[in-house]
């Protein structure tokens, strides 16, 4: 059972276009983290967000955690192609420290 | 980048067969994960381990065994391959039991299974 939805699960979009992508469970989390991953390569983290209503920016890509923290969104002004590649979010299951993936977003900018 | 090693990077293997996977980390962490990916279901976690001999399951560990007899290797035993198991590997480290500590991947092993 997948504990984290992303949506949307693809998005091809152009260049300088703005986008948003979500990230949304069930479940309270303590924190989350935002990944992104290019081909051939593992994830590599973003951003965590640890506190309801955070929202943490990182140059053009703003990361928002729900008040509830029950969610999360990822939103990229003026995209570029740079910006291409798989977003996943993660959280800890439960009191574990096993980290638990989303679904994820692929997402394609075109030039 | 953090010092993960997975090898092979590339494995051909037929229905029947086992396989073992192996990830080498340099950074003395403590906690170490395996994850498959496949299309539609980003990341699912194998097992992980939480220090030498102390491992634990995840969500789709039926098929699959670990061992982490010293900090730096933890290897995933596939023992007896399905065609199911035809999937992208990835272990990670991560250092700190917070819960907002970073996961570090490797590059992954990509498997097939015919």
């Amino acid at each position: 059972t997948q504990l984290l939805e992303q949506s949307p699960q693809f998005l091809s979009i152009q260049e300088g276009e703005n986008l948003t992508v979500y990230c949304n469970s069930s479940s309270v989390f303590s924190s989350l983290q935002w990944y992104r991953q290019e081909p051939g390569e593992g994830p590599v983290l973003l951003v965590t967000v640890v506190t309801g209503g955070e929202v943490k920016k990182l140059k053009r890509l703003t990361f928002q955690f729900g008040d509830a923290r029950k969610d999360s969104s990822l939103h990229i002004t003026a995209a570029q192609p740079g910006d291409t590649g798989l977003y996943l979010c993660a959280s800890r299951w439960g009191a574990t420290n096993k980290l638990i993936f989303g679904t994820g977003t692929l997402l394609a900018v075109q030039p | 980048d953090a010092g993960i090693t997975q090898s092979p990077r590339h494995k051909v293997t037929e229905t029947g067969t086992p396989v073992t996977l192996r990830c080498h980390q340099t950074e003395n962490h403590r906690y170490m994960y395996w994850y498959r990916q496949d299309p539609g279901h980003g990341l699912r976690l194998i097992h992980y381990s939480y220090g030498v001999k102390d491992t634990d399951k995840g969500e789709v560990s039926d098929g699959y065994s670990v061992s982490r007899s010293k900090t730096e290797d933890f290897l995933l035993t596939l023992e007896s391959a399905t065609s199911s198991q035809t999937s992208v590997y990835f272990c990670a480290i991560s250092g700190g039991g917070q819960n907002n500590s970073p996961l570090h991947f490797g590059n992954g092993t990509r498997l097939t299974v015919t």
